[in-house]
């Protein structure tokens, strides 16, 4: 499979502020990367997929000026929480496609707490 | 609207026994199938993924696919306490590759 790593692992920060997450496949390069986001005992809820070299396409009810996701390199992702509220709080996770299948990786996970 | 059902459990059972994990699918046009661990804390890691409809085998996981009764298995042979965790059956669409995510069964392998 393919290993992703994403930094931070944690961060907490004060409403207001903005916060990047990295998302990096180590391993091969993903034209493909995905975000999601995990609230406590629910399950993984897709909010964009994140395409190299382009836009990328949110879901719907995402606000994508309140989730900024940059897809600059084959091997990098970011996505910037700006003005970040404590229901911003969650478990960000990214994911890459393997370009031979439909399968998908995940990266170890971030934990954002907004204060 | 495309669903993906999984019994939330919690599922327990003893150490050395057969897990049965199963999850339906609402969309008949869904070509792939994926098994996700999750343990508590932690991001989901692929365990097994099936394309075809019949079984597959990966150690002691077996994955189990019937398109026609829109269905979906994960059997763990040989139950070990560390496979305790949230299983997480996934669902992409022919031509997609979005995965559509179920809420998990929690498995609990007692000692």
């Amino acid at each position: 499979g393919a290993v992703v790593s994403q930094h931070p692992s944690w961060v907490i920060c004060k409403s207001g502020t903005s916060v990047k997450i990295e998302c990096r496949s180590l391993d091969f390069q993903a034209t493909t990367m995905f975000w999601y986001r995990q609230f406590p005992k629910q399950s993984l809820m897709l909010m964009a997929t994140s395409n190299e070299g382009s836009k990328a396409t949110y879901e719907q009810g995402v606000e994508k000026d309140k989730f900024l996701i940059n897809h600059a390199s084959l091997t990098l992702s970011t996505l910037t929480v700006t003005s970040a509220h404590p229901e911003d709080s969650s478990f960000y996770i990214c994911s890459v496609r393997v370009t031979s299948g439909y399968e998908q990786y995940f990266g170890p996970g971030t934990r954002l707490t907004v204060t | 609207q495309k669903e993906v059902e999984q019994n939330s459990g919690p599922l327990s059972v003893p150490e050395g026994a057969i897990a049965s994990l199963n999850c339906t699918y609402s969309d008949r046009g869904s070509q792939s199938f994926f098994w996700y661990r999750q343990y508590s804390g932690k991001s989901p890691e692929l365990i097994m993924f099936i394309y075809s409809n019949g079984d597959k085998e990966d150690g002691r996981f077996t994955a189990q696919l019937n398109k026609a009764s829109q269905y979906v298995s994960l059997l763990i042979r040989d139950s070990q306490p560390s496979d305790s965790a949230t299983y997480l059956c996934a669902v992409s669409q022919a031509g997609s590759y979005q995965l559509t995510f179920g809420k998990g069964t929690k498995l609990s392998v007692i000692p």
